[in-house]
């Protein structure tokens, strides 16, 4: 089966770093998204991944191992307005996309 | 600015009367997707389209159904509410079917069914 993991919910001081991760077992594997999504809301893109490596964007970046099946989302200098779930989804062979439950992350003073 | 845009926000319903949801995107995207949320759940596709070609996720609900009568417009019809589909329904869009290509969400409409 395809299956998504992530941690259901991580706490993090507002400043600091916080590191979210993402594994995966898809059939078939077309690139890796990260979304933020505010509780009420829709999901927003934030970032995708193909290639193995970094992508950095702003406060934000994104890793990624494709032998590992392995991914995280980087988070600097948090701020109060980042507590939201981020949900991690993989595009699979038939370019269906496969979501994580998302983790909360909940950021304090 | 070019969107994804759901009506209502909030729906309330009663048990077994039909109720329909609409989605309109401006974007001119080709693709249009329908995802059911529930609290702290992953979002689960029920169905999309590819410009006129319907897809219809294997284990989505006959109760389901949907229509998209032009490249702007989508709805998704339930055609006997029950209590269990009560949630967050989501209408995302994208340019193709291109694995790297992100979905556009829509706010959402939270459907209570009484």
């Amino acid at each position: 089966g395809q299956n998504i993991d992530q941690p259901t919910e991580m706490t993090a001081t507002e400043g600091a770093i916080v590191q979210i991760n993402c594994t995966y077992q898809t059939s078939g594997f077309n690139g890796l998204f990260w979304y933020q999504q505010h509780a009420g809301e829709a999901p927003t893109f934030l970032s995708y991944n193909v290639l193995d490596g970094l992508e950095e964007k702003g406060r934000f970046s994104s890793f990624l191992s494709r032998s590992k099946g392995y991914s995280y989302l980087l988070l600097k200098e948090l701020q109060m307005k980042d507590s939201a779930s981020y949900l991690c989804a993989v595009s699979d062979s038939n370019y269906q996309l496969i979501w994580g439950a998302g983790t909360k992350l909940i950021i304090k003073p | 600015d070019a969107m994804v845009i759901q009506n209502p926000r909030y729906q309330v319903t009663q048990f077994g009367k039909p109720v329909t949801l609409s989605c309109s995107q401006t974007l001119n995207h080709n693709v249009m997707y329908w995802y059911q949320q529930k609290s702290s759940q992953a979002p689960k596709l029920l169905f999309h389209y590819y410009d006129k070609d319907f897809n219809n996720e294997a284990d989505t609900p006959d109760n389901f159904q949907s229509r998209r009568p032009n490249t702007s417009f989508c709805f998704l019809d339930i055609r006997s509410p029950g209590l269990g589909d009560a949630a967050m329904y989501l209408c995302a869009t994208s340019r193709n079917r291109d694995s790297s290509l992100a979905q556009y969400f829509g706010p959402g409409t939270r459907l209570l069914v009484l």
